[in-house]
């Protein structure tokens, strides 16, 4: 069974400009939750889908959005990159959104940002 | 409210010795409590998760300690292998309404020396 894919794993961009990072979760899966990850922070909330609806956000500025298709798959968007935004960008699935659907994480795309 | 605090920042153990990683958490609607293992390029991997009705929870070389009245729990890791090196992090997982979120502790680097 495959796992989380995530595409691309590595890209640099520079100040100012946009990027579309995708995810493909597990088959099955219906939840896809997106998440941040930097040395200083951590791993930090984005934001959640399911049935192609956004069920939660973190607390992160609007030029972070995302969406998801009626497959499931899901993308996040960042415009106008600010150096700040350099990070592992992680996405994670699960079957359903209960406490007790496991969340499985990918690989993450590496954003750096000059 | 929504923070989980984890300790040690680091950690150092001998072969066969045991690594234990404490997280403490304030809010209440916290429902579900996995760890997660990370190496370095990799995306966060599900070690062992648990219920705040259970107070413990053991597979393998790995156990789960947690204490409902004092909102802790710990990951206990027993006969440390030096592949066992890695950043383990806690999380707390809400599900309020349709709004799934996991919250991470800050991680724990474990060395463990051959």
């Amino acid at each position: 069974k495959a796992g989380v894919t995530q595409t691309p794993r590595y890209l640099i961009k520079t100040r100012g400009q946009q990027v579309t990072l995708s995810c493909s979760p597990i088959s099955g899966h219906r939840s896809v939750s997106w998440y941040q990850q930097t040395p200083g922070q951590g791993l930090q909330f984005l934001f959640e889908y399911f049935s192609e609806t956004q069920r939660n956000k973190g607390n992160f500025p609007g030029r972070f959005s995302g969406r998801q298709f009626s497959n499931s798959r899901s993308e996040m968007n960042v415009s106008t990159l600010e150096l700040g935004d350099s990070a592992l960008y992680l996405c994670a699935s699960s079957r359903g959104q209960g406490s007790g659907n496991t969340i499985y994480f990918g690989e993450g795309s590496w954003l750096t940002v000059v | 409210q929504q923070q989980v605090k984890q300790s040690p920042q680091s950690l150092i153990v001998q072969k066969g010795g045991i690594s234990i990683i404490n997280c403490a958490y304030e809010n209440t609607a916290f429902d579900y409590f996995p760890w997660y293992q990370q190496f370095p390029g990799k995306g966060p991997a599900l070690l062992i998760a648990i219920r705040p009705d259970v107070s413990e929870k053991k597979e393998g070389r790995f156990t789960i300690s947690f204490n409902k009245s004092a909102k802790q729990f710990s990951l206990h890791i027993m006969d440390s292998q030096p592949g066992d090196s890695a950043t383990y992090f806690c999380a707390a997982n809400t599900f309020s309404g349709s709004a799934r979120q996991l919250t991470f502790g800050s991680g724990t680097q474990l060395t463990v020396l051959p």
